[in-house]
């Protein structure tokens, strides 16, 4: 099974401030990543597909790079209605599709 | 508008059974695989187990393996997921979420998902 990381674990940070959270996966995934956003009792919501591709509707702020093992998702100018959760997910080889632990964005 | 719509969760006693409900609209449902994740209180989020578009093909996580039986009927709309011999650590909210389209039967993201059922799992 693919094992996913994510670094850091929380953050904290202010309105406009520029985020990175970073994602390792055990083995080559070849861009088949998710990232999700969560916020406290809502169910998680698609960011971004293939490493990199902005779901429809999702602000132009995020954005997703990366290849072979490393990824990161960046926000921009970090927003008030953005303080949450983010998981980053393979799915390259699945099953199981496995999720990263989560880094929690929190206020400064 | 897709619109996924979770039930049936509530609490049982270890070793009990519960059968979760999905109820989807807004796509053609017979089209796309089906999920369940499911996230533990205060912790992250863990996939129990996919059924493809037919229904013929089904996938567990180790975890659940033996105990959880995923189904669907297309004719209804609707995914289910039974739940037997359950313990305290099934304790969750089940997420049902459809897998976006994809090429290869087993690669695919979730792009949609319910707001969740509660399982507790408690004497």
């Amino acid at each position: 099974d693919i094992q996913m990381t994510q670094s850091p674990s929380s953050l904290s940070a202010s309105v406009g401030d520029r985020v990175t959270i970073t994602c390792r996966a055990s083995q080559v995934i070849s861009n088949s990543l998710a990232w999700y956003q969560q916020k406290p009792g809502k169910a998680p919501k698609l960011l971004l597909y293939a490493a990199s591709r902005l779901e429809s509707g999702v602000p132009s702020r995020f954005s997703g790079s990366g290849s072979g093992t490393d990824y990161t998702l960046t926000i921009s100018s970090l927003q008030p209605e953005d303080f949450a959760t983010y998981f980053c997910q393979q799915y390259y080889s699945t099953p199981p599709f496995t999720f990263g632990p989560g880094t929690k964005v929190d206020i400064k | 508008e897709v619109q996924l719509v979770e039930s049936g969760g509530g609490l049982v006693q270890p070793g009990g059974s519960l059968r979760l409900s999905c109820a989807a609209s807004g796509f053609t449902f017979s089209s796309y695989a089906m999920n369940w994740v499911r996230q533990a209180p205060g912790k992250g989020l863990e996939w129990v187990s996919a059924i493809s578009g037919s229904g013929g093909t089904t996938y567990y996580a180790d975890s659940v393996k033996g105990r959880f039986t995923i189904s669907r009927d297309n004719s209804k709309n609707t995914l289910h997921l039974q739940m037997n011999s359950l313990r305290a650590d099934d304790t969750a909210v089940y997420y049902c979420a459809k897998g976006s389209p994809s090429t290869v039967t087993t690669r695919y993201y979730f792009e949609y998902w319910g707001q969740g059922t509660l399982v507790t799992v408690s004497s």
